[in-house]
């Protein structure tokens, strides 16, 4: 298995321009999570999907910042118009759902998008 | 107050001993906890999962779990200075929602 994969990898954008973030999720897994690293704040959860379905966005920092997942194998999240304060090391996640596999909620991570807003 | 607290640390030790890593969480239902480890410019791997009250083991690591406390820690033996890294500990905070502690930064000097 390839594991969770992340594109761009990095990405240096200008202040206002939209930006877009792909994350595709190991196979069989029905849950993906993404998540914001900085140093001030750590690992934050931003939203997460169960089969497709967005079950908590409360960790989206404002409306600038948009997530989809139009089927179970590709994610996105967007955001528009970003800002300086939006650099960060972004990482999309996934893992089976409890239901299946009990109360083992083993995520697997990304490599992650490096953004930085100039 | 922040649902999952750790010491930022860093926690040096030397090569071969012992290092503790803390972890307490808020959240009395949380029912899942899970130690991550982190390298500079790397994604979180998973190394430890625990569920029941005590302590489990796997190879040099061993996670304790406090339910009663809110507690969970890691104690890794014979520390390596490739065990250098920052150790995240995450609890689930219901429907699969990780929450994620800030990190304590290992330092195993040779």
């Amino acid at each position: 298995d390839a594991g969770v994969i992340q594109s761009p990898r990095h990405e240096v954008t200008e202040m206002g321009q939209e930006v877009t973030l792909r994350c595709k999720p190991i196979s069989g897994h029905n849950s993906l999570f993404w998540y914001r690293q900085t140093m001030m704040r750590g690992l934050e959860l931003l939203i997460y999907f169960n089969n497709n379905v967005p079950i908590d966005d409360s960790g989206m920092p404002e409306d600038r910042f948009s997530a989809k997942m139009p089927n179970a194998s590709f994610s996105t999240l967007k955001i528009q118009p970003s800002e300086p304060r939006d650099s960060a090391v972004y990482f999309c996640a996934s893992s089976l759902d409890p239901t299946r596999r009990g109360l083992d909620t083993e995520a697997f991570f990304g490599q992650g998008t490096r953004l930085t807003v100039v | 107050q922040k649902e999952v607290e750790q010491n930022s640390g860093p926690l040096s030790v030397p090569e071969g001993a012992i290092a503790s890593l803390n972890c307490t969480y808020s959240d009395r239902v949380s029912q899942s906890f899970f130690w991550y480890r982190q390298y500079s410019g790397k994604s979180p791997e998973l190394i430890m999962s625990i569920y029941s009250n005590g302590d489990k083991e796997d190879g040099r690591f061993t996670a304790q779990l406090n339910k009663a406390s809110q507690y969970v820690s890691l104690l890794i033996r014979d520390s390596q200075p490739s065990d250098s890294a920052t150790y995240l500990c995450a609890v689930n905070g219901g429907f699969q929602k990780l929450v994620f502690g800030t990190g304590t930064r290992l330092l195993v000097s040779p």
